[in-house]
């Protein structure tokens, strides 16, 4: 069946960089652009933004330039999203979803980033 | 882009009717078609309950509507159950060709 298996945890801290990946299986990645969406600790779901599956191009929402980097790697049918120079702000869980026009599914099952001294 | 504007929380007795509305604006909900709604358990991943307005994806349960009116959308449940107590995230593509979601409903069921 369709799913996004997404990687474990991660506890980092302040500077430094992380890599989640968000593999795809029982379809071809290239076939669908992929979301990401941020939710903080007791808050609402953020759109972080998405990327072309073919061409690899990237689009990010308003606040989420500069540190948040995109990225696919389709011979092992993953995408990523990396976040350098971490922020206790950042500590949320972060979800892949892939896109079927402006709606999402299915979704990752999310992975933790804390962000503590 | 602001979030779309939800109810913080909505309740209701098992076997009722509840309406959760989604307000937005001409430049997203009043728009587009793109307008979904999601469902969330505490700690589990979104799940997709309504997309394109009112169009429901194969397993979802038919107690499950959505409608747009305007520049707000709505959710209804029906036949109100105990395991529909979750949070309910409303989405839509805006004018900017960003994706905005609404704060979030909290239903809970007496």
């Amino acid at each position: 069946q369709v799913q996004l298996v997404q990687s474990g945890s991660e506890l980092k801290k302040p500077g430094a960089s992380v890599k989640v990946s968000c593999k795809a299986s029982g379809y071809t990645l290239n076939n669908y652009a992929m979301n990401w969406v941020r939710q903080a600790p007791g808050q609402g779901l953020e759109w972080m933004g998405w990327i072309n599956t073919n061409t690899g191009n990237p689009t990010y929402a308003q606040g989420f330039t500069g540190r948040f980097v995109f990225s696919l790697d389709t011979s092992v049918n993953t995408a990523y999203l990396q976040i350098s120079s971490l922020k206790a702000e950042d500590t949320a869980v972060y979800y892949c979803a892939r896109d079927q026009g402006w709606w999402f599914d299915p979704w990752g099952q999310g992975t933790l980033v804390t962000v503590s001294s | 882009q602001s979030a779309l504007t939800q109810a913080a929380s909505v309740s209701g007795s098992p076997g009722q009717s509840i309406t959760i509305s989604c307000a937005g604006t001409s430049n997203d909900v009043g728009g587009y078609t793109h307008v979904s709604w999601y469902q969330q358990h505490p700690g589990t991943a979104p799940k997709l309950m309504i997309s394109e307005v009112s169009n429901r994806p194969s397993g979802v349960s038919n107690r499950f509507s959505g409608s747009k009116s305007g520049n707000t959308a709505s959710l209804t449940i029906s036949g109100l159950q105990a395991e529909d107590e979750a949070d309910y995230y409303c989405s839509s593509y805006t004018s900017s060709a960003t994706l905005v979601f609404g704060g979030g409903t909290r239903v809970t069921v007496l």
